[in-house]
């Protein structure tokens, strides 16, 4: 299957900055990605969808303007958190895939925010 | 709306025990099942699917059967292994056209002792 790589992997930052997190397909042309949000013992839950070369599509309750998706190539979607705050804390994982039984997964990047 | 319900873990058997994780769901219309696993530092890999009623999904001696009658995607394997020790998420697959979206349950944690 198709490997899928996010960086980094784990960051921490202060409450106010902006963080960016790489969502890389290693060996396969990926016009959709996947972004979700992880809690502690809950589930994952999609964020957005992002298409390669048109915006994202945001799921309702979403900000759009808090988490910027861009997704300028084939091979690489970025989730920016702007302005990070402690309740953006999170577990966040991409996939890439069109179809339900075709989606591969990254190894998820951990946010912690001071 | 759609969900997925998952029980609670962690989980811990022992070698060779019988496995069973309940999972539930709630949709609308008819949705494909899957069962994920995630292994510690790796992204979710998709362990089995059923795309409709008395499908039964099976991969690596896991099983799953589609209950449409009790709404349920029960994960059973008859004999497990340490290496089996992960997460494993319920997930269901939504939208039409394959779009890709899935949603998941809160995840089970399975411990495996030797």
């Amino acid at each position: 299957g198709a490997v899928v790589s996010q960086h980094p992997s784990w960051v921490i930052c202060k409450s106010g900055t902006s963080v960016k997190i790489e969502c890389r397909s290693l060996d396969f042309q990926a016009t959709t990605m996947f972004w979700y949000r992880q809690f502690p013992k809950q589930s994952l839950m999609l964020m957005a969808t992002s298409n390669e070369g048109s915006k994202a599509t945001y799921e309702q309750g979403v900000e759009k303007d808090k988490f910027l998706i861009n997704h300028a190539s084939l091979t690489l979607s970025t989730l920016t958190v702007t302005s990070a705050h402690p309740e953006d804390s999170s577990f966040y994982i991409c996939s890439e895939g069109k179809s339900t039984d075709t989606q591969y997964f990254g190894p998820g990047t951990r946010l912690t925010v001071l | 709306g759609n969900s997925v319900t998952q029980m609670e873990g962690p989980v811990t058997l022992s070698e060779e025990a019988f496995l069973t994780i309940n999972c539930t769901y709630t949709a609308t219309g008819y949705p494909s099942l899957f069962w994920y696993v995630q292994y510690p530092g790796e992204g979710l890999q998709l362990l089995l699917k059923a795309t409709k009623a008395d499908d039964k999904g099976s991969n690596k001696g896991f099983e799953a059967t589609y209950r449409k009658e009790t709404t349920s995607f029960h994960l059973e394997k008859g004999s497990v292994q340490v290496s089996d020790s992960a997460v494993y998420f319920c997930a269901l697959g939504t939208g039409s056209g394959n779009t890709g979206k899935l949603i998941f349950g809160q995840g089970t944690t399975l411990q495996v002792k030797p």
